[in-house]
């Protein structure tokens, strides 16, 4: 049973395409995470959903938008795909107690825009 | 803002030997926690340890452990016995242990990668 899980795993697509990138938690958690991993592994943090509701929004560029239909679920759509956003997406989530920082991760999404 | 700092690009261990990972940060908040995450080739991001800055004792998991500074702002993570099982990236990272826009958000460090040799 994997607990956060994400996918699809490998995409490779064309620039001005738009693709979507599917998470699901098992662990009846809270919060709920988009971080993104450059070429040069920097980790950052995108997105962050609490009970569906959007709590933490860094400079990110419009042509992404998550959705949070449920506490279980946060997907995230990418419109107008650039060179720039090839890198590996990491959901996670965490449960109440947010703030001891355990975050549990899923395996990534590469994306690759050509 | 928060900062992490690895200056360590790329370190490497003989097998059973000792190896410690450097990190600073800088805050000039009081209360937050600080973390070691291992990102293996299999591209998992898995917590190692973790530390409460309230707390002076050092954490310790099994093999491993940290050198929490608070007032130098440094937490070192030191790997004893190492297997091969422990090369991977290891990331430093800090989170504000106060709710609203601070909730959950990691701020990481570069990255080190460890290799240990056989």
């Amino acid at each position: 049973d994997t607990a956060v899980s994400q996918t699809p795993k490998y995409l490779v697509t064309q620039m001005g395409n738009d693709k979507s990138i599917k998470c699901e938690q098992n662990l009846g958690h809270d919060t709920m995470y988009w971080y993104k991993q450059d070429s040069k592994k920097f980790l950052k943090i995108m997105f962050s959903y609490n009970n569906k509701e959007l709590i933490i929004n860094e400079t990110v560029p419009n042509r992404f938008s998550p959705k949070s239909p449920d506490k279980a679920h946060l997907n995230l759509h990418i419109n107008s795909l650039e060179l720039g956003d090839s890198a590996v997406y990491f959901c996670a989530s965490s449960g109440q107690h947010a703030n001891t920082g355990e975050l549990f991760f899923g395996e990534g999404s590469r994306l690759t825009v050509l | 803002a928060q900062t992490v700092t690895q200056s360590q690009p790329e370190m490497s261990v003989q097998e059973a030997e000792t190896v410690t990972l450097s990190c600073t940060y800088d805050t000039s908040e009081s209360n937050y926690y600080l973390f070691w995450y291992k990102q293996p080739p299999s591209r998992q991001m898995i917590l190692v340890i973790r530390q409460e800055a309230y707390k002076q004792q050092n954490a310790t998991e099994n093999r491993f452990s940290v050198n929490f500074q608070k007032a130098a702002k440094s937490f070192s993570l030191k790997i004893s016995d190492s297997q091969l099982g422990d090369t991977a990236m290891y990331f430093c990272a800090f989170t504000l242990s106060l709710g609203g826009t601070s909730y959950g958000k990691l701020t990481f460090g570069q990255g080190t990668i460890l290799t240990v040799h056989p």
